[in-house]
């Protein structure tokens, strides 16, 4: 069975420094893998995905994912923080047991950027 | 443009009411979901819906009930509201052919008392 795993609860990053968000795979075939954002008292955003190629996957808001086949990693980076990327950061992957649009999603690493 | 939108935002119920939580998208998509999301659980399957007509269950379905009468519509109906279905429940869509990018609704927050 498909599943993700964000091993940490909290990063702490300063304004300006870079960040990483750490995500874990294990899926029985090719892997498609998410990365969401929500910002308090709202829905999740799309952030990007990696289907296939690169390894390196750009998203939206300046953020970029390393795809890690070795490893089954796909973190979440971002060259500089601001203090508006504070928010919760979920991983998911595409479910391969039912429909294609469902995703499986890990508990979510909270980011807090401060000035 | 108005998305996905999730009625009410909010809604506190009393032990064994039922209720519906009601999700509407206007992006013709055929992919509708119903997530909970708990503290320290991530958000979690409900149901699922390929089409008009075609519902399925996903992680956690039992006290939920779903609909797919439209395109449009995709309600989850709680049957009798206990305390463990105290949550934040997002409806979610996207069109088939777009794996995985999800257009989420705001939210609706409900406590079980």
């Amino acid at each position: 069975a498909q599943s993700v795993a964000q091993p940490e609860d909290q990063v702490n990053v300063a304004e300006g420094n870079p960040l990483t968000v750490k995500c874990t795979y294990s899926v029985s075939g090719n892997p498609y893998l998410f990365w969401y954002v929500q910002y308090p008292n709202r829905g999740l955003q799309f952030l990007l995905k990696y289907i296939t190629g690169d390894n390196l996957v750009k998203g939206s808001y300046g953020f970029e994912a390393e795809f890690n086949k070795s490893q089954t990693s796909f973190h979440l980076k971002k060259p500089s923080a601001l203090v508006s990327d504070s928010a919760l950061y979920f991983c998911a992957v595409r479910d391969d047991g039912g429909s294609q649009g469902n995703l499986i999603f890990g508990k979510g690493t909270k980011l807090s950027v401060k000035p | 443009n108005a998305g996905v939108t999730q009625t009410p935002k909010f809604q506190v119920l009393k032990t064994g009411q039922s209720m519906t939580l009601q999700c509407a998208q206007d992006m013709n998509h055929e992919y509708m979901s119903w997530y909970r999301q708990d503290p320290g659980m991530g958000l979690r399957l409900i149901h699922y819906s390929v089409g008009a007509g075609i519902t399925d269950q996903g992680e956690v379905p039992n006290g939920y009930n779903v609909s797919r009468s439209t395109t449009e519509d995709f309600p989850l109906r709680l049957l009798s509201a206990a305390p463990s279905q105290t949550s934040v429940y997002f409806c979610a869509s996207s069109a088939m052919a777009d794996t995985g990018e999800l257009f989420f609704g705001e939210g609706s927050r409900l406590t079980v008392l």
